[in-house]
């Protein structure tokens, strides 16, 4: 059973573009979550998706976006890069209303030049 | 808001020595507490969790008690090897908040290296 899938594995962009991670949560699991991971730091949550909605927010600016779609996999929009925004992004998914805990994904490394 | 602290690292020890890496804890409500643990180049792994206060998380030889009297949960092991090395988070979720939809809160991390 593949766990919680992202792509891709490692990206360079320049300031100011815009980024796209995707990730596909494993089976069975129907809310995810992205966290952003800066070097020698703890994950901090971005947001969470259930039901193709966002359902809460961490404290990150709008340029951060995101989607989910009917098969409950998720992209991570993030518009106007930043130097500030190099990092291991990742994704967690998790089976609503069962109580267990979240599964995450390897990661994309983003650097942004 | 919710924050949790870790030991800073890092932590270099002897195989077989024992391991202790603390984590406080400040919540509102009744949060579940977790220690992840990351292996170089890979995602986070659930190491362990307890879900109420005097509960014990136990898996591979790792231990934390849930206390809620010190607001802790540090993470011990009796002896630890060479493949344990890796980065150890300590987490809370805020469990009342969206229901069974809950957000993870981390800890900054500790390195542990174990040497032969």
């Amino acid at each position: 059973d593949a766990g919680v899938t992202q792509s891709p594995t490692h990206l360079i962009k320049t300031r100011g573009q815009q980024v796209t991670l995707r990730c596909s949560p494993k089976s069975g699991h129907d809310t995810v979550s992205w966290y952003q991971q800066a070097l020698g730091q703890g994950p901090q949550f971005i947001f969470q998706y259930y039901e193709e909605e966002e359902r809460q927010r961490g404290n990150f600016p709008d340029r951060f976006s995101g989607h989910q779609f009917p098969n409950y996999s998720s992209e991570l929009n993030v518009n106007a890069l930043l130097l500030g925004d190099s990092a291991l992004y990742l994704c967690a998914s998790y089976p609503t209303g069962t109580g267990s805990g979240y599964t995450f994904g390897s990661g994309t490394r983003l650097t942004v030049v | 808001g919710d924050s949790v602290t870790q030991m800073e690292g890092p932590v270099t020890l002897s195989e077989e020595a024992f391991l202790t890496i603390n984590c406080t804890y400040t919540a509102t409500g009744y949060p579940s507490l977790f220690w992840y643990v990351q292996y170089p180049g890979e995602g986070l792994q659930l190491l362990l969790k307890a879900t109420k206060a005097d509960d014990k998380g136990s898996n591979k030889g790792f231990e934390a008690t849930y206390r809620k009297e010190t607001t802790s949960f540090h993470l011990e092991k009796g002896s630890v090897q060479v493949s344990d090395s890796a980065v150890y988070f300590c987490a809370l979720s805020d469990r009342n908040s969206g229901g069974s939809n809950y957000k993870l809160t981390f800890g900054k991390g500790t390195l542990l290296t174990v040497n032969p």
